[in-house]
């Protein structure tokens, strides 16, 4: 079983429609990131969280620390969100390394 | 600040051939990381570096496989011979550290291709 856990692994919405991706990990962990890589392959950090909630733009981004849980929120999501969204989590064990979890890719149609 | 640059963007190489990657991290950044990318495995961590010091190889395949990092502006992958199951995306990645997480900044990835 890996240690970070996406749902689900792919993903189509309409446009406008909230979107909703998850990450559950079972390591303790210093710091989890959201990463964006889109269809060109550049790999973007969206949030780095280790607790509450970060809002950028249409994005949030939550954690719940007790329950090994975060979730990545876009509000009326266009198809220029259309990109594989990584969780990637830093381990307490582990200094600096980041594990990933294997991405949610996400296809808005207009 | 220009990001995080590597170079070649792509690679095309034959197997057995040495293959060398650069990348130069953020100005001030003293931590880099060295990721690489496959459909089969995802993302992975080869290496990294904190203070131009390795710090945790233990991602790096085979003794085929090193990095260097001479000055805190640049660091080399270098894969020496390739062979065709080396190809893939190689991020290169740096941030600042210290007690507090940082956020990485990735490069643009190259794209070795080994035939």
């Amino acid at each position: 079983k890996n240690e970070v856990e996406q749902s689900p692994q792919n993903l189509t919405a309409q446009e406008g429609e909230f979107i909703t991706i998850n990450c559950s990990y079972s390591v303790g962990i210093s710091a989890l990131h959201w990463l964006q890589q889109h269809p060109g392959g550049g790999i973007v950090s969206l949030f780095m969280l280790s607790s509450g909630k970060k809002k950028h733009g249409r994005l949030i981004a939550t954690i719940n620390i007790q329950e090994k849980h975060s979730s990545l929120h876009i509000t009326a999501s266009h198809p220029r969100d259309s990109a594989v969204y990584i969780c990637a989590v830093k381990k307490k064990s582990s200094g600096d390394k980041l594990t990933f979890g294997t991405g949610t890719r996400l296809a808005v149609r207009p | 600040d220009a990001g995080v640059i590597q170079s070649p963007r792509h690679e095309v190489t034959e197997m057995g051939q040495e293959v060398t990657l650069r990348c130069k991290p953020i100005s001030g950044h003293d931590y880099l990381f060295w990721y690489r990318q496959t459909m089969m495995r995802g993302l992975e961590l080869l290496i990294y570096f904190n203070n131009n010091v390795p710090i945790d190889d233990s991602g790096m395949p085979e003794d085929r496989f090193s990095a260097k990092m001479p000055n805190a502006s640049f660091s080399t992958l270098k894969i020496q011979p390739s062979e065709p199951r080396d190809s893939a995306v190689y991020f290169c990645a740096s941030s600042l550290g210290g007690r507090t997480p940082y956020e990485q900044y990735f490069g643009p990835g190259t794209r070795l291709t080994v035939t």
